[in-house]
Parts: structure tokens; sequence; C-alpha cells
């Protein structure tokens, strides 16, 4: 089985840098993947770290480092809009459904 | 192109009642995902087909849900009978059935299912 283990909230102000972090466990391992829910809104595709290290996307970036089965979303520049839930998720392969984090609440304030 | 839709947004039932929810997914994803997220909790998987077929169902909970997916294009999960603890958000996903190491899951909106 998989489990996968991130704070429940974070809070940050405007125009800073959060991290949120994501710890797993899993019995298979392809790669690690985040999204984004608003609240009452679809989670959206952030990004998705196969291999170790950073993607950077924009203001966003995730790492993932494979031998401590751990990986992390960054987020820059932080905006009012960026106010959502974050969930980090992993597949056991390319086709086999999402195992899902608890999701953070993150809350930009002024 | 249209992203994968739901209905409906919102379902109020008593417990006993029956509900369908309904998905359709992006034209042309043979992938169809169903999840769940109960207040609070993670979101859950439910059931994947692939085409009409399903490939994983170890996700649900009970014999009160029931999925299908005729004709491999949009899909139907039905409680029957609801309890309360069925209240939640179902999610549908979709996704190209293809090797390699990840295909995008597109989620919908969800649908938000009180049962009281």
């Amino acid at each position: 089985g998989q489990s996968l283990e991130q704070p429940s909230e974070v809070t940050a102000v405007e125009g800073a840098i959060v991290q949120i972090n994501c710890t797993y466990q899993t019995s298979g391992f392809y790669g690690l993947s985040w999204y984004q829910q608003h609240d009452g809104g679809a989670p959206t595709f952030l990004s998705y770290n196969a291999l170790d290290g950073l993607e950077e996307t924009g203001r966003f970036s995730s790492f993932l480092s494979r031998s401590d089965s751990y990986g992390y979303l960054l987020l820059q520049e932080l905006q009012m809009k960026d106010s959502a839930s974050y969930f980090c998720a992993a597949p056991n392969s390319g086709n086999t459904p999402l195992v899902f984090g608890k999701g953070t609440r993150l809350s930009v304030i002024a | 192109e249209a992203g994968v839709t739901q209905f409906p947004s919102h379902s109020v039932i008593e417990k006993g009642q029956t509900v369908t929810l309904r998905c359709d997914p992006i034209s042309g994803h043979d992938n169809l995902y169903w999840y769940r997220r109960v207040m609070g909790k993670e979101i859950k998987f439910l059931l994947h087909f692939v085409k009409e077929s399903k490939q994983d169902e170890s996700g649900m909970p009970n014999n009160r849900f029931l999925a299908e997916r005729t004709g491999g294009t949009y899909s139907t999960l039905k409680v029957q009978p609801a309890e309360l603890e069925d209240s939640g958000v179902y999610f549908c996903a979709s996704s190209q059935h293809r090797g390699g190491p990840y295909n995008e899951q597109f989620f919908g909106p969800g649908t938000r299912l009180t049962v009281l």
C-alpha cells in the first residue's frame, strides 16, 4: 500500500515563499505529483517528479528525493489567489489510480 | 477541448434514497477514475475503468455502490441505499491509456453529495 503525509495547514504572507512537504511510504513508486484545489473546484495538476531533483514551472517548483522518500512543493511570490488546498499524490504506474495525501490548506494573508 | 464534466454538481438526499452520479470524461480518454473526499479527509480512490472494463474496484466501500461505463464513454456511480457516511464530494478523473511513467489525470469539478 501507499501513504503520503503532509502538513494540514500552512499560512504565509503575500509575496513570500512557502514550502509544503510530503513524505511517502509506498510498495511501488513511479513518482510524485502535486495538485491544487480551490474550494468547490476540481483538483488541477501542478507538477510531476519522476526523477530526483527540482522541477520548475513559473512560480511553482517541485522537488523529489527518492532516497529520502520525500518531496516538496515550493511556491514563490505568493499571491492571494494561491490560497487553496495542495495535495501530493503518487501512482504505482502510469495508469494506476492516484493515492493522495490529506492535503495542505494554504492561506495567503496580506 | 471540453474538460471532464460531472452531473449533478450538488445532491441532497435522505438516508435510504438512491442517487446516481454521472461523469463525462475527456473525449478519447480510456482511463476513467472515481474518487471521493469525505469532509476533512484525503481524496480516496474508488474505482478505475479502462474503456468499459473495471480495471480496479478495490476502493469501492461496499455493495451499495455500483459503477458502470457502458460503451466506454460516460460513467455512472449509483449509491443505493444511501447512508449518512456516504456524504462527501465525488470526483471523476480521466486520462489517456498509454505506457510510460505518468499519465496526467484530469479531474471534474465533483458532485457534492449530502445524505440527511
